[in-house]
């Protein structure tokens, strides 16, 4: 089964400043992984999609994400922080008919 | 979201009193989840379903049931409610045949049990 591990429970950086979240996953074979963003109160939006058409992923918001096998890493970034961007963001992988979330990662933006 | 809603959007019940929570899609997507989420965990599998009358557990499945006797509903019971069992609960759906589709979820069910 496919499980992801995020690195850091809790980011916080200055509006306007690069934004990076961690991610790594295990898997036996190739993966499939998603980036999803939860404002407060709110439900999960998908950011962007790993299905190994490019290692670049682009999604929306300005994010993007890169798949590097050999780190066994997903990372998600942004180049400039906005205050919107404060959320709770989660790593899945799938590689069968389940979706498995890494434990989120709390994003605070400082003004 | 669109295509898929969660009923109650919230609910207080006492321990030991049965819970259904309901998913519905317009869809007509072949797979649905259940999914609670809790801090510092993210969110965990509970059930799932891959057709009417065909489903399966997940990892944290102990103290729920699930049933889906049409395409479009898909129903989580507490048969028995705990306060272990306060969370907040998210059906997902998933277009598609391969594991590469993305998943879309509901807006959610804050159950608290007291």
């Amino acid at each position: 089964a496919q499980s992801v591990t995020q690195l850091d429970s809790h980011v916080s950086v200055s509006e306007g400043t690069p934004v990076l979240l961690r991610c790594n996953y295990s898997s036996s074979y190739s993966p499939s992984l998603f980036w999803y963003v939860q404002h407060p109160n709110k439900g999960l939006q998908l950011l962007l999609k790993y299905t190994s058409a490019a290692t670049l992923v682009k999604g929306i918001n300005g994010f993007e994400a890169e798949f590097k096998k050999s780190e066994t890493s997903f990372h998600l970034t942004k180049p400039s922080a906005h205050m919107s961007d404060a959320a709770e963001y989660f790593c899945a992988g799938s590689n069968d008919y389940k979706l498995s979330f890494g434990a989120g990662t709390t994003v605070t933006v400082r003004a | 979201d669109a295509g898929i809603t969660q009923s109650p959007r919230h609910k207080v019940t006492e321990t030991g009193t049965p819970v259904t929570l309901r998913c519905h899609q317009t869809e007509n997507h072949r797979y649905m989840y259940w999914y609670r989420q809790d801090p510092g965990h993210g969110l965990r599998l509970i059930h799932y379903s891959y057709g009417v009358k065909d489903t399966d557990k997940g990892e944290v499945s102990d103290g729920y049931s699930v049933s889906r006797s049409k395409t479009e509903d898909f129903l989580l019971t507490l048969e028995s409610a705990t306060s272990s069992q306060t969370s907040v609960y998210f059906c997902a759906i998933r277009p598609g045949q391969g594991a590469v589709d993305g998943y879309t979820f509901g807006s959610g069910t804050r159950l608290t049990v007291v």
